[in-house]
């Protein structure tokens, strides 16, 4: 199956220092990729839609100066958390998918801690 | 009441064992998928379907379009099947394009 691959898998920061993470489709072309958040025991929560070339989409509550993301590519899209704060501290995970279809694939997920 | 529920929220079941999880949703759908949590996090998918059956492996998924319901069936459970299952729908209403999560159920097959 198709491959996304995400880095770093973790990640460790000190508040106020940003931290920069990275999802690349390896064999594919992804058209649109999500960002989610999960925090321990809770399901993934949708951050932001992004479509390759243009803006991404925020959810509401999500703080789009404090989460930049950039899909600069069909290949590559990334996500800066700004300022971090240890409130940030949670499981990043992406999702990639074509245009032609609406299976998802998934990176491996990025733990930030920030101390 | 969340669009996509999943029952039991936590299932602990003998090796061998036979393991039905449920998932029912309350929206019209493009189509359901099944994810696999493993512990260190990462996400693998399982199935994705909008009709009918299908089978991988030990794994078999079914839908009930009119019902609205899904079921995930194990057979033969091993200790490595331990980990959270997620249903997760793709919505008509944003031409699939994004996903609704249950909110997982968490498996622990002992040997």
């Amino acid at each position: 199956g198709a491959v996304v691959s995400q880095h770093p898998s973790w990640v460790i920061c000190k508040s106020g220092t940003s931290v920069k993470i990275e999802c690349r489709s390896l064999d594919f072309q992804a058209t649109t990729m999500f960002w989610y958040r999960q925090f321990p025991k809770q399901s993934l929560m949708l951050m932001a839609t992004s479509n390759e070339g243009s803006k991404a989409t925020y959810e509401q509550g999500v703080e789009k100066d404090k989460f930049l993301i950039n899909h600069a590519s069909l290949t590559l899209s990334t996500l800066t958390v700004t300022s971090a704060h240890p409130e940030d501290s949670s499981f990043y995970i992406c999702s990639a998918r074509t245009e032609a279809s609406t299976e998802a694939f998934f990176g491996q997920g990025t733990r930030l801690t920030v101390v | 009441k969340n669009e996509v529920e999943q029952s039991p929220q936590n299932l602990t079941a003998q090796e061998g064992e036979f393991i039905t999880i449920n998932c029912s949703y309350s929206v019209g759908i493009s189509a359901l998928h099944w994810l696999q949590q493993h512990p260190g996090g990462g996400i693998v998918s399982l199935f994705m379907l909008s009709s009918g059956k299908k089978k991988h492996g030990r794994l078999i998924a079914t839908i009930n379009i009119q019902e609205k319901h899904s079921s995930l069936h194990i057979t033969a459970s091993h200790p490595r099947d331990s980990a959270v299952y997620i249903c997760a729908v793709s919505s008509e209403e944003t031409s699939g394009s994004r996903l609704t999560f249950g909110e997982g159920t968490q498996l622990t097959v002992n040997p």
